[in-house]
C-alpha cells in the first residue's frame, strides 16, 4: 500500500525559501502526476502545481510562477516543492497528492501535510 | 481559470438529516470533470467522488454527486455522526485545477 511521506515542519522568516518533500513509501508514484496543494489556515484548498515525475515536467498555477519550484527524482520516489520569497501569507499546511491515475487530476492518495509558518 | 462557488458556506444539521450541497462554476465544467472532498481537522482531504457522479473507493452510497455543466451538487443522504465536516469540490477540466471554498456541515 503507497503512502506518501511528507518532511517535516518548516518555520522561515519573510523572504526566506523552504523545500518540502513528498516521498511514496512502499512503492512509486507509477507513472502519475504528483500535485501540490495548500491550505492557509482556517482556509480552502489552492492547487499549486503538479509534476509527471517520470519526464520531470512541471506545471504551475499562475500565481505561483516564479516563486515554486516543484521537482522528483524517481530513483528515490521523491517529489519536492520549493517555495521561495516566502511571506506571511504563506503561512500554509502544504500537501502533496497523486493523481488517481493518468490524465486524471483528482487526489484519493494525499501526503499528511507539511506546517510551514513564516514568520519574522 | 474556473472558479467554483459553493453553497451555503456552512449547515447546521442533525445526524439522520438528508443535506445538499451546492457547487457552481464560473464557466461550462466539461465532461462533468468534477470532484468532491471530505476534509476533517487536521486531516488531509478525503475523495468522496469524481467524474460528478462516481463514488471514489469505499465510499458508502449514502453519498451521491450529479450535475453537469455548471451546476453540481453532492447529497448525503442520512447523516452519520461521522459525515460532520467540510466538503470541498474541484474542477479538473481546465487548469489550474480549482477548489471551491468548502461548506462547513455542523451538528446542530
Amino acid at each position: 500500500q503507497v503512502q506518501l511521506v511528507q518532511s517535516g515542519a518548516e518555520v522561515r522568516k519573510p523572504g526566506s525559501s523552504v523545500r518540502i518533500s513528498c516521498k511514496a513509501s512502499g512503492g512509486t508514484f507509477n507513472g502519475y502526476s504528483i500535485n501540490w496543494v495548500r491550505q492557509a489556515p482556517g482556509q480552502g484548498l489552492e492547487w499549486m502545481g503538479d509534476i509527471v515525475p517520470f519526464f520531470g515536467i512541471a506545471n504551475y498555477a499562475q500565481r505561483f510562477q516564479g516563486r515554486v519550484t516543484i521537482t522528483a527524482d524517481e530513483s528515490t520516489n521523491t517529489a519536492y516543492m520549493e517555495l521561495t520569497s516566502l511571506r506571511s501569507e504563506d503561512t500554509a499546511v502544504y500537501f502533496c497528492a497523486r493523481d488517481y491515475a493518468v490524465k486524471a487530476p483528482y487526489f484519493q492518495l494525499w501526503g499528511q501535510g507539511t506546517l510551514v509558518t513564516v514568520s519574522s | 481559470e474556473i472558479v467554483l462557488t459553493q453553497s451555503p458556506g456552512t449547515l447546521s444539521l442533525s445526524p439522520g438529516e438528508r443535506v445538499t450541497l451546492s457547487c457552481r462554476a464560473s464557466q461550462s465544467v466539461t465532461s462533468g470533470y468534477l470532484a468532491w472532498y471530505q476534509q476533517k481537522p487536521g486531516q488531509a482531504p478525503r475523495l468522496l467522488m469524481f467524474g460528478a457522479s462516481n463514488r471514489a473507493t469505499g465510499i458508502p452510497d449514502r453519498f451521491s454527486g450529479s450535475g453537469s455543466g455548471t451546476d453540481f451538487t453532492l447529497a448525503i443522504s442520512r447523516l452519520e455522526p461521522e459525515d460532520f465536516a467540510v466538503y470541498y469540490c474541484q474542477q479538473y477540466d481546465t487548469a489550474p485545477w480549482t477548489f471551491g471554498q468548502g461548506t462547513k456541515v455542523e451538528i446542530k
